[in-house]
Parts: C-alpha cells; sequence; structure tokens
C-alpha cells in the first residue's frame, strides 16, 4: 500500500529534550517537505527536499532541523524544543511535476512543556 | 508570489444541504489546482484535482471546476452529509515551482 508514516503519532516532552520525528515514504517520490498545523495559521511549511542531500527551508525553518540522506526518509529534528513548537505535525510527499498532488502523513502530535 | 484564498469557516449545514467553499489563486503562469480534505485525527488527503483550465475534478460526488477567467476553484456538492464534516484545503501548485501553496482551510460541520 502506497503511504507516508510518520512516528510517532504523539509525543510529550520538556523544553531543551533533543528530539526526532520520522517519516518514510514507499512510493519513490522524489519530492519530500514537512509543515506544520496550528490553529487559525493553516499548514505552513518548515522544510523541503527536492531528492537526496538536497534540502531547503520553508517558511517557517527556526528551529527545525533535516537531512535526506536516502530517498525514502526525512525526519525533522527539534535539537532543543521549545513551548512554541507545540504543534501538530505532517510530513508529505509527491512526485516532481506540477501536476501530482501531496500524499501526507498521519500526523505528529507534539507537546512541548 | 502565490496565494490562495479560502472562505473562513466554519460553514454549518443541514444533511443533504448544497456545499460551495469558495478558492481564488493569484499565481504565475497556469498552475494545477487541488482540493485536500482533512477528516478529525488524519492527515490530509487528496479530494479533487484539475490541471488546466476548464477543466472539471470530481470525487465522491464533490466538483470543483478549473476557471482561469476569474481564477477560481470553487468546491460543490449538492448533497452533503454528515461523514462530510472535514476540513477543507484548496491548493495550488505552479508549474515553475515546486512548493504548493495553500489555503487556510475550511471547517465544514454537517448536522443530521
Amino acid at each position: 500500500e502506497a503511504q507516508v508514516t510518520q512516528n510517532p503519532r504523539y509525543l510529550i516532552t520538556v523544553t531543551g529534550k533533543k528530539l526526532t520525528v520520522t517519516c518514510s515514504q514507499n512510493m519513490n517520490h522524489e519530492y519530500m517537505s514537512w509543515y506544520r498545523q496550528d490553529p487559525g495559521l493553516g499548514l505552513r511549511q518548515i522544510y523541503y527536499s527536492m531528492n537526496v542531500e538536497v534540502t531547503d527551508k520553508g517558511d517557517v525553518p527556526e528551529g527545525y532541523k533535516v537531512s535526506r540522506k536516502e530517498k525514502r526518509n526525512f525526519p525533522l529534528i527539534l535539537e532543543s524544543p521549545s513551548p512554541n513548537q507545540t504543534s501538530l505535525y505532517f510530513c508529505a510527499s509527491r512526485r516532481q511535476g506540477p501536476a501530482y498532488e501531496q500524499y501526507f502523513g498521519p500526523g505528529t502530535r507534539l507537546t512541548v512543556t | 508570489g502565490n496565494s490562495v484564498t479560502q472562505m473562513e469557516g466554519p460553514v454549518t449545514l443541514s444533511e443533504e444541504a448544497f456545499l460551495t467553499i469558495n478558492c481564488t489563486y493569484t499565481a504565475t503562469g497556469y498552475p494545477s489546482l487541488f482540493w485536500y480534505v482533512q477528516y478529525p485525527g488524519e492527515g490530509l488527503q487528496l479530494l479533487l484535482k484539475a490541471t488546466k483550465a476548464d477543466d472539471k475534478g470530481s470525487n465522491k460526488g464533490f466538483e470543483a471546476t478549473y476557471r482561469k477567467e476569474t481564477t477560481s476553484f470553487h468546491l460543490e456538492k449538492g448533497s452533503v452529509q454528515v461523514s462530510d464534516s472535514a476540513v477543507y484545503f484548496c491548493a495550488l501548485l505552479s508549474g515553475g515551482s515546486y512548493i504548493p501553496t495553500f489555503g487556510r482551510g475550511t471547517s465544514l460541520i454537517v448536522h443530521p
């Protein structure tokens, strides 16, 4: 089954404790991205990657890191989480080209206390 | 730059009512247009899309027509069900960019 998986689905952590949210897709998609979703603000893109070893900042990259060492994986790293990073996070992937839709993961609910 | 504007929600309807959610856009070139749906507790999933002017996308009773002259892609359904309660996002992807642009989402609540 074609899918994007994220882990963990729920995470409660404390300020400053490094964490990684994993994302994996099994569709051989070139493009992957991370979003955060907050009430009243819609979806905001954090980082994206157009292929292996190619990453770039989205609209809200501060406080986040990503890597793309393999085509299927695109982990999101919070080196020193803060309460303002409490949010719902989505990973997405798609094929290159303007006609292709994105496939989204199920989301990771992160709470930073 | 590119932008997508959706009507503010929530939109509250009774079952079997007619639904319209407005979406207008600004973009360079000739974008592809998408509607995504997010059911409670889930990620977004594609509902329908249109890749050129005058195309009509349709799925699960929903329709939207790509209107270049009015730069719009309004979502419609003739008879909504309680199970259609969700958040709907309009989005575009322009030919020169790899980065999609999303609207802020419109929450739909359907009462029995």
